[in-house]
Protein backbone atom coordinates (compact mmCIF):
# COMPACT_ATOMS: atom_id res chain seq x y z
CA UNK A 1 0.00 0.00 0.00
CA UNK A 2 1.05 3.35 -0.97
CA UNK A 3 1.13 5.79 2.64
CA UNK A 4 0.37 9.50 2.25
CA UNK A 5 2.15 11.53 4.90
CA UNK A 6 0.75 15.21 4.95
CA UNK A 7 2.78 18.56 6.91
CA UNK A 8 1.84 20.19 9.06
CA UNK A 9 -1.11 18.55 10.81
CA UNK A 10 -2.48 22.16 11.67
CA UNK A 11 -1.34 25.27 10.41
CA UNK A 12 -2.16 28.75 11.89
CA UNK A 13 -2.34 31.99 9.64
CA UNK A 14 -3.81 35.19 8.96
CA UNK A 15 -5.45 36.54 5.63
CA UNK A 16 -2.53 37.20 2.86
CA UNK A 17 -0.38 34.87 4.49
CA UNK A 18 1.75 32.35 1.56
CA UNK A 19 0.74 29.17 2.79
CA UNK A 20 2.24 25.77 1.65
CA UNK A 21 1.20 21.97 2.47
CA UNK A 22 4.02 19.43 2.23
CA UNK A 23 2.82 15.78 1.07
CA UNK A 24 5.18 12.82 0.96
CA UNK A 25 4.10 9.28 -0.50
CA UNK A 26 5.82 6.31 0.61
CA UNK A 27 7.07 5.07 -3.16
CA UNK A 28 7.10 6.72 -6.52
CA UNK A 29 4.09 8.04 -7.69
CA UNK A 30 5.23 10.03 -10.59
CA UNK A 31 2.58 13.08 -10.68
CA UNK A 32 -0.48 10.97 -9.90
CA UNK A 33 -1.67 13.16 -7.10
CA UNK A 34 -4.75 15.46 -6.16
CA UNK A 35 -5.51 17.78 -3.33
CA UNK A 36 -8.91 18.71 -1.99
CA UNK A 37 -10.43 21.05 0.23
CA UNK A 38 -12.99 20.16 2.78
CA UNK A 39 -15.02 22.56 4.62
CA UNK A 40 -16.97 21.21 8.03
CA UNK A 41 -20.29 19.53 7.29
CA UNK A 42 -18.99 19.61 3.39
CA UNK A 43 -17.73 17.20 1.01
CA UNK A 44 -14.55 17.50 -0.51
CA UNK A 45 -13.53 19.95 -3.35
CA UNK A 46 -11.25 18.69 -5.76
CA UNK A 47 -8.61 21.96 -5.99
CA UNK A 48 -5.86 20.63 -8.06
CA UNK A 49 -4.89 16.98 -10.08
CA UNK A 50 -2.01 15.34 -11.82
CA UNK A 51 0.20 17.37 -8.90
CA UNK A 52 -0.19 20.64 -10.64
CA UNK A 53 -3.55 21.38 -13.25
CA UNK A 54 -5.86 23.55 -11.22
CA UNK A 55 -9.32 22.32 -11.70
CA UNK A 56 -11.20 24.54 -13.76
CA UNK A 57 -12.76 27.71 -11.35
CA UNK A 58 -10.32 27.22 -8.55
CA UNK A 59 -9.14 30.35 -7.73
CA UNK A 60 -5.19 30.94 -9.44
CA UNK A 61 -3.39 31.87 -6.05
CA UNK A 62 -3.82 27.89 -5.15
CA UNK A 63 -0.72 26.13 -7.09
CA UNK A 64 0.33 22.41 -6.51
CA UNK A 65 4.32 21.48 -7.49
CA UNK A 66 5.91 18.31 -7.16
CA UNK A 67 6.71 14.95 -9.30
CA UNK A 68 7.76 11.09 -7.48
CA UNK A 69 7.24 11.14 -3.68
CA UNK A 70 7.13 15.06 -2.64
CA UNK A 71 4.55 17.34 -3.07
CA UNK A 72 3.66 20.64 -2.10
CA UNK A 73 0.20 22.34 -2.31
CA UNK A 74 0.95 26.57 -1.94
CA UNK A 75 -1.78 29.48 -1.35
CA UNK A 76 -0.35 32.64 -2.39
CA UNK A 77 -1.76 34.77 -0.37
CA UNK A 78 -4.81 33.31 2.21
CA UNK A 79 -8.62 34.68 1.88
CA UNK A 80 -10.96 34.29 4.11
CA UNK A 81 -12.72 30.88 2.39
CA UNK A 82 -9.35 29.18 2.29
CA UNK A 83 -9.69 28.54 6.32
CA UNK A 84 -10.68 24.54 5.49
CA UNK A 85 -8.95 21.15 5.37
CA UNK A 86 -6.60 20.09 2.85
CA UNK A 87 -6.12 16.70 1.78
CA UNK A 88 -3.52 14.85 -0.87
CA UNK A 89 -4.34 11.80 -2.65
CA UNK A 90 -2.30 9.63 -4.86
CA UNK A 91 -4.04 7.49 -7.32
CA UNK A 92 -1.14 5.59 -8.66
CA UNK A 93 -2.18 2.37 -7.08
CA UNK A 94 -5.34 2.26 -5.91
CA UNK A 95 -6.34 5.57 -4.33
CA UNK A 96 -4.64 6.86 -0.86
CA UNK A 97 -5.22 9.73 1.02
CA UNK A 98 -3.17 11.93 3.52
CA UNK A 99 -4.27 12.52 6.89
CA UNK A 100 -5.17 16.10 6.39
CA UNK A 101 -3.88 19.56 6.79
CA UNK A 102 -6.08 22.04 9.13
CA UNK A 103 -5.60 25.46 8.20
CA UNK A 104 -7.13 27.87 10.99
CA UNK A 105 -6.70 31.48 11.96
CA UNK A 106 -4.07 32.68 13.29
CA UNK B 1 -23.95 19.23 -14.16
CA UNK B 2 -22.64 16.31 -13.02
CA UNK B 3 -24.44 15.32 -9.14
CA UNK B 4 -24.56 12.50 -6.88
CA UNK B 5 -26.71 11.61 -3.95
CA UNK B 6 -25.90 9.08 -1.57
CA UNK B 7 -28.78 7.48 0.29
CA UNK B 8 -29.10 4.58 2.64
CA UNK B 9 -30.14 4.04 6.63
CA UNK B 10 -28.64 6.53 9.10
CA UNK B 11 -28.29 4.13 11.95
CA UNK B 12 -27.31 0.19 11.62
CA UNK B 13 -27.01 -2.17 14.20
CA UNK B 14 -23.79 -3.97 14.75
CA UNK B 15 -23.39 -7.28 12.37
CA UNK B 16 -25.40 -6.23 10.12
CA UNK B 17 -25.39 -5.84 6.60
CA UNK B 18 -24.90 -2.11 5.51
CA UNK B 19 -26.55 -0.93 1.86
CA UNK B 20 -25.99 2.71 0.62
CA UNK B 21 -26.96 4.11 -2.93
CA UNK B 22 -25.26 6.38 -5.20
CA UNK B 23 -27.69 7.67 -7.81
CA UNK B 24 -26.32 10.09 -10.14
CA UNK B 25 -27.02 12.74 -13.11
CA UNK B 26 -25.50 14.31 -15.77
CA UNK B 27 -22.69 11.37 -16.40
CA UNK B 28 -23.32 7.87 -18.03
CA UNK B 29 -21.17 5.02 -16.47
CA UNK B 30 -21.71 3.41 -20.20
CA UNK B 31 -19.23 6.57 -21.06
CA UNK B 32 -15.30 4.91 -21.87
CA UNK B 33 -13.02 5.51 -18.39
CA UNK B 34 -15.94 6.58 -16.19
CA UNK B 35 -16.02 5.31 -13.24
CA UNK B 36 -18.39 5.73 -9.70
CA UNK B 37 -16.69 5.16 -6.35
CA UNK B 38 -16.98 5.51 -2.28
CA UNK B 39 -15.18 7.22 0.29
CA UNK B 40 -15.86 7.26 4.03
CA UNK B 41 -14.78 9.56 6.53
CA UNK B 42 -15.33 8.30 10.56
CA UNK B 43 -16.41 11.94 12.77
CA UNK B 44 -13.11 14.11 12.90
CA UNK B 45 -10.67 11.97 10.56
CA UNK B 46 -9.49 11.47 7.31
CA UNK B 47 -10.76 10.61 4.11
CA UNK B 48 -10.74 6.47 3.28
CA UNK B 49 -11.37 5.15 0.01
CA UNK B 50 -13.13 1.99 -0.19
CA UNK B 51 -14.43 0.88 -3.94
CA UNK B 52 -15.11 1.57 -7.39
CA UNK B 53 -16.87 0.60 -10.43
CA UNK B 54 -15.77 1.42 -13.89
CA UNK B 55 -17.63 2.10 -16.96
CA UNK B 56 -16.66 -1.39 -18.29
CA UNK B 57 -17.99 -3.45 -14.59
CA UNK B 58 -14.42 -3.84 -13.82
CA UNK B 59 -14.16 -3.67 -10.04
CA UNK B 60 -11.51 -2.44 -7.59
CA UNK B 61 -11.82 -2.55 -3.11
CA UNK B 62 -9.69 -1.43 -0.81
CA UNK B 63 -7.46 -4.50 0.53
CA UNK B 64 -8.46 -3.60 4.05
CA UNK B 65 -11.76 -3.88 3.35
CA UNK B 66 -12.18 -6.11 0.36
CA UNK B 67 -13.49 -9.03 1.99
CA UNK B 68 -16.26 -7.00 3.67
CA UNK B 69 -17.70 -4.67 0.64
CA UNK B 70 -19.54 -5.16 -2.85
CA UNK B 71 -19.77 -2.30 -5.37
CA UNK B 72 -22.61 -3.23 -8.21
CA UNK B 73 -24.67 -1.77 -10.62
CA UNK B 74 -27.30 -2.89 -12.79
CA UNK B 75 -28.34 -2.96 -16.85
CA UNK B 76 -29.14 0.74 -16.79
CA UNK B 77 -25.56 1.50 -15.10
CA UNK B 78 -27.91 3.63 -12.31
CA UNK B 79 -27.63 3.90 -9.46
CA UNK B 80 -24.52 2.32 -8.24
CA UNK B 81 -24.98 -0.09 -4.65
CA UNK B 82 -22.27 -0.46 -2.52
CA UNK B 83 -23.22 -3.25 0.48
CA UNK B 84 -20.89 -3.70 4.07
CA UNK B 85 -21.09 -6.43 5.63
CA UNK B 86 -20.51 -7.38 9.68
CA UNK B 87 -20.39 -3.62 10.43
CA UNK B 88 -19.06 -2.43 13.23
CA UNK B 89 -19.12 1.16 15.25
CA UNK B 90 -15.41 1.57 13.78
CA UNK B 91 -17.52 1.53 10.74
CA UNK B 92 -19.30 4.95 11.84
CA UNK B 93 -19.13 7.21 8.82
CA UNK B 94 -19.96 9.72 6.85
CA UNK B 95 -20.04 8.14 3.40
CA UNK B 96 -19.66 9.59 -0.50
CA UNK B 97 -20.26 8.90 -4.17
CA UNK B 98 -18.17 10.01 -5.88
CA UNK B 99 -17.72 10.33 -9.81
CA UNK B 100 -14.28 9.39 -11.41
CA UNK B 101 -12.74 10.79 -14.04
CA UNK B 102 -11.04 8.72 -16.47
CA UNK B 103 -7.70 9.74 -15.23
CA UNK B 104 -8.36 7.99 -11.70
CA UNK B 105 -8.98 10.96 -9.56
CA UNK B 106 -12.55 12.16 -7.99
CA UNK B 107 -13.81 15.08 -9.56
CA UNK B 108 -17.46 15.60 -8.21
CA UNK B 109 -18.53 14.22 -4.75
CA UNK B 110 -21.52 13.55 -3.34
CA UNK B 111 -22.82 15.27 -0.19
CA UNK B 112 -22.46 12.68 1.59
CA UNK B 113 -24.68 10.45 3.78
CA UNK B 114 -23.75 9.68 7.94
CA UNK B 115 -24.03 6.14 9.07
CA UNK B 116 -24.34 5.23 12.70
CA UNK B 117 -23.58 1.79 14.23
CA UNK B 118 -25.04 1.12 17.23
CA UNK B 119 -27.19 -0.83 19.35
Amino acid sequence: DIQMTQSPSTLSASVGDRVTITCRASQSIVTWLAWYQQKPGKAPKLLIYEASILESGVPSRFSGTGSGTEFTLTISSLQPDDFATYYCQQYDDYWTFGQGTKVDIK
Amino acid sequence: QITLKESGPTLVKPTQTLTLTCTFSGFSLTTSGVGVGWIRQPPGKALEWLALIYWDDDKRYSPSLKSRLTITTDTSKNPVVLTMTNVDPVDTATYYCVHVAPSYYFDHWGQGALVTVSS
